[in-house]
């Protein structure tokens, strides 16, 4: 694909619902993070894959966040009991080394009401 | 504190000015830097990244980098209208996560 991709763009939860955000990431490219974006804030890093490996997670607010790449392409982010606080852009960034110039997604706009 | 600081603006240019958006970081082992623009609702795009302390020039765009004393630049020429966004740097140890800071919001008045 032209550019990393994510789906669904938005997405409005229920307190307490689980959610699950996907991410394709440029074809070819062999890391995968997940960044977490406040309204007004920086990206704030959540984890990273190279390949299927998850290298770092240390990002993740909660064990209610879970991330997989089983086969080292698509990527999905998993919310569950989603809470208020969990509102935010979503973002997925991708890149052929270790992260230096990654390429964003247009991000999911999740927002929990 | 945050590890990468941004002068949060608003910044506010008439069209041709040269604008300066600057940052601070505090972790020495960063060693890429790196400037993504940023449009409402959109995702971060890549501007430039540098390696180390020094300059890098692409087009209207210079970044700069002081490692002594933890300073990152960034310089766009001949500002346009389109230049208009929020302007983020960031951190990167080439292990994995970049560092960003919370963004410079500019605008280029035509």
């Amino acid at each position: 694909g032209a550019g990393v991709s994510q789906s669904p763009r938005y997405k409005v939860a229920k307190r307490g619902q689980d959610v699950a955000l996907r991410c394709d990431p440029i074809s070819g490219h062999v890391s995968l993070f997940w960044y977490q974006q406040a309204l007004g804030q920086g990206p704030e890093f959540l984890t990273y894959f190279q390949n299927e490996a998850q290298l770092d997670k240390s990002g993740l607010p909660s064990d209610r966040f879970f991330a997989e790449r089983p086969e080292g392409s698509v990527s999905t982010l998993k919310i569950q009991r989603t809470q208020q606080e969990d509102s935010a852009v979503y973002l997925c960034a991708s890149s052929l080394g270790q992260g230096v110039g990654a390429f964003f997604g247009q991000g999911t706009r999740l927002t929990v009401v | 504190q945050k590890e990468v600081e941004q002068d949060p603006g608003p910044l506010s240019v008439p069209e041709g000015a040269i604008v300066s958006l600057n940052c601070t970081y505090s972790n020495s082992a960063f060693q890429y830097f790196m400037w993504y623009r940023q449009y409402s609702r959109k995702g971060p795009e890549l501007l430039m990244y540098t390696y180390s302390s020094g300059n890098k020039e692409d087009g209207r765009f210079t970044a700069q980098v002081d490692k002594s004393s933890k300073y990152i630049s960034l310089f766009i020429r001949d500002s346009q209208p389109s230049d208009s966004a929020t302007y983020l740097c960031a951190g990167n140890t080439n292990a994995g996560k970049s560092t960003f800071g919370d963004g410079t919001t500019l605008t280029v008045k035509p």
